[in-house]
């Protein structure tokens, strides 16, 4: 059964900083990645899309990498601002069937202060 | 377009009563999802639908039942509402095939149980 973990559960840094989200998955015979960002009392956005075949995903100062080998995500964010304040959520694509159903992982708290 | 939308926001209900919640989406997508989120868990997968008239069950699936009579709408519902069904209900929808395509999310609505 897969199985997705975020670690860590919440993380505080100073604005301008720049830091890196984890991803652990334990099964490696996934369809996708996807990261999200939840905003409190709020849906989830989608930040970033990595298929099973590509490395690596970027959108403006995020950059979101896939190793599934070793059953590993990393989010990285870059000059981090008051603004990223949210919960950061992982979601793998399961490949025992193309539903499009996710795992998700616990989330990060993310608090970037001015 | 408004994407996904869910109704209601938020609803308090005794134990042992009854409640449909909403999804609509005006994208056309074909799968839908229906999510529960509790502290601390992530979100777990309820029921999805593959299309206009399926339905198949997730992770979590007692005490709830859902409908897809129409493409663009899909009905959670609890016969009998128990406490432990108190959490943050969100649905979601996806173009179907391929590995590329992103899960869209609604507001969430917020579902207490006395």
């Amino acid at each position: 059964k897969q199985e997705v973990t975020q670690i860590p559960a919440a993380l505080s840094v100073p604005e301008g900083e720049n830091l890196v989200l984890n991803c652990s998955f334990t099964d490696s015979a996934i369809y996708n990645l996807q990261w999200f960002r939840q905003d409190p009392g709020k849906g989830l956005t989608s930040l970033l899309l990595i298929q099973s075949s590509q490395r690596e995903q970027t959108s403006g100062r995020l950059n979101a990498s896939l190793d599934k080998s070793s059953g590993r995500s990393t989010l990285y964010i870059a000059a981090s601002q008051p603004g990223d304040s949210a919960t950061y959520l992982c979601a793998v694509g399961a490949s025992s069937s193309n539903t499009g159903k996710l795992i998700f992982g616990q989330g990060t708290t993310l608090q970037v202060k001015p | 377009n408004a994407g996904v939308t869910q109704t209601p926001k938020f609803r308090v209900l005794k134990t042992g009563q009854s409640m449909t919640l909403l999804c609509a989406q005006d994208m056309n997508h074909e799968y839908m999802y229906w999510y529960r989120q509790d502290p601390g868990m992530g979100l777990r997968l309820i029921h999805y639908s593959v299309g206009e008239g399926t339905t198949a069950k997730g992770e979590v699936p007692d005490g709830y039942n859902v409908s897809r009579l129409k493409k663009q709408n899909f009905l959670l519902g609890l016969e009998s509402a128990a406490p432990s069904q108190t959490s943050v209900y969100f649905c979601a929808s996806r173009r179907s095939g391929g590995l590329i395509n992103e899960q869209f999310f609604g507001p969430g609505t917020r579902l207490t149980v006395l």
